[in-house]
């Protein structure tokens, strides 16, 4: 069974940094693309950036460019998401989703998710 | 990347149909045959339930159907059951290699 689990969130303080980490069970993970989403308390969903499956393209949300960085490492099964520079806007809980087929956002798999506080 | 509009709640009755829209412009839902739904309850990861405007994942009900005119794509839940409340939300591909999400909409099963 396809299972992706999430670990890394918590509270941190405006202007910090924090990293999450998605790993894949029961998946060829080095076949799919990965995703970043997030949903704000009691809000939408927004998403937040995009890595191919060896990780030559990678896109992000104007929100995040130049603050967050993606990345993956297919050897460990691994999907991160290293965040810097932190605002209260930030705060959110944060999904990893895999890409069925990279064609459009077709995400298939969904991680349990992670909260990330930001506040002092 | 502004959200794609959805209505905020729809209704109906356990058998009834209901269906939520999904307005975007030619830069997204309009320009690109890459539409999908996502069913969230409350507390958990969305569920992808329609990809490719109108393609279903092996495992949902065949009372979910999805389609695309012009710049508005739509959600259709035929039959509706108990268990279909939930909030819906649309993603399209974007211009620029992004995705945007809708804004969400409420389905009540009255």
């Amino acid at each position: 069974e396809v299972q992706l689990v999430q670990s890394g969130g918590g509270l941190v303080q405006p202007g910090g940094s924090l990293r999450l980490s998605c790993v894949d069970s029961g998946f060829t993970f080095s076949s799919y693309a990965m995703n970043w989403v997030r949903q704000a308390p009691g809000k939408g969903l927004e998403w937040v950036s995009y890595i191919s499956t060896t990780g030559t393209n990678i896109y992000y949300a104007d929100s995040v460019k130049g603050r967050f960085t993606i990345s993956r490492d297919n050897a460990k099964k691994s999907l991160y998401l290293q965040m810097n520079s932190l605002r209260a806007e930030d705060t959110a809980v944060y999904y990893c989703a895999r890409d069925y087929d990279s064609n459009g956002p077709d995400f298939d798999y969904w991680g349990q998710g992670t909260l990330v506080t930001v506040s002092s | 990347q502004s959200a794609l509009t959805q209505p905020r709640s729809v209704s109906g009755f356990p058998g009834q149909s209901v269906t939520i829209s999904c307005t975007g412009t030619s830069n997204d839902v309009g320009g690109y045959n890459f539409v999908s739904w996502y069913q969230q309850h409350p507390g958990k990861a969305p569920k992808l339930m329609i990809y490719d405007v109108g393609q279903r994942p092996s495992g949902v009900p065949d009372r979910f159907s999805g389609s695309k005119s012009g710049n508005t794509a739509s959600l259709t839940i035929s039959g509706l059951q108990p268990e279909d409340e939930a909030d819906f939300y649309c993603c399209s591909y974007a211009d620029t290699y992004t995705y945007v999400f809708g804004t969400g909409t409420k389905v009540t099963v009255l």
